[in-house]
């Protein structure tokens, strides 16, 4: 069946670095954009970034512009998300999502404290 | 941005009773080419957010008939026609007209 896998949450302090992986299975992963979207403890759901199919071209949301990078390695059915300059309000729980958010991954929580 | 406003925020429903969430854009969600991408999703509590309804109306494959959902430009609305306990959770709706994607604030329904 259709599957998406996130890792690579965990803490990290104000100003670090981390990188979270998405893993697909079950669809063809190379035919798709990809979405990143969060969400802060207790909070809402927020979209993140996007990337195309062939990974071409992205998207970010204000709030992560300039600090987070989406890409893919579709050789792996593998999306990324590297972050950088992270911030106590970038704490959240981390999903990627299919192109047209018809699939889920389980999330991967992201704590940014000191 | 595209502000969507869900209402009511909490929904205590008995089961076995209808249930309705609406959903307000702050711009008209008609895309150029003539569909309306307003999304549904439905979050249990401690899971991952599923996709219900895409452009408006159409249920995914294995969502309940009980469901439903309609609405057109700027008003739109997802309804139950007698809730379970299994619809407890987080219902959100989502536009993907215009950049970028928005969601609404969540609509919480619980039973009495």
């Amino acid at each position: 069946q259709m599957q998406l896998v996130e890792s690579g949450g965990g803490v990290v302090q104000p100003g670090g670095s981390l990188r979270l992986s998405c893993v697909g299975s079950g669809f063809t992963f190379t035919r798709y954009g990809m979405h990143w979207v969060r969400q802060a403890p207790g909070k809402g759901l927020e979209w993140v970034a996007v990337i195309w199919y062939d990974g071409s071209e992205t998207d970010y949301a204000a709030s992560v512009k300039g600090r987070f990078t989406i890409s893919r390695d579709n050789s792996k059915d593998t999306l990324y998300l590297q972050m950088r300059s992270l911030r106590a309000e970038d704490t959240a729980v981390y999903y990627c999502t299919k192109k047209d958010f018809d699939l889920w991954g389980q999330g991967t929580l992201v704590t940014v404290s000191s | 941005d595209v502000v969507m406003t869900q209402s009511p925020l909490s929904l205590p429903v008995t089961l076995g009773q209808p249930a309705s969430i609406s959903c307000r854009s702050s711009q008209s969600l008609v895309y150029s080419d003539g569909n309306t991408y307003l999304n549904w999703f439905h979050q249990r509590p401690g899971q991952s957010p599923r996709r219900l309804i895409s452009k408006v109306s159409k249920r995914d494959s294995g969502v309940p008939d009980r469901f439903s959902a309609s609405g057109s430009g700027t008003d739109f609305t997802l309804k139950i026609r007698r809730v379970e306990a299994e619809d407890v959770g987080v219902y959100y709706c989502m536009q993907g007209t215009h950049w970028p994607e928005t969601f609404g604030q969540g609509t919480r329904l619980e039973i009495k």
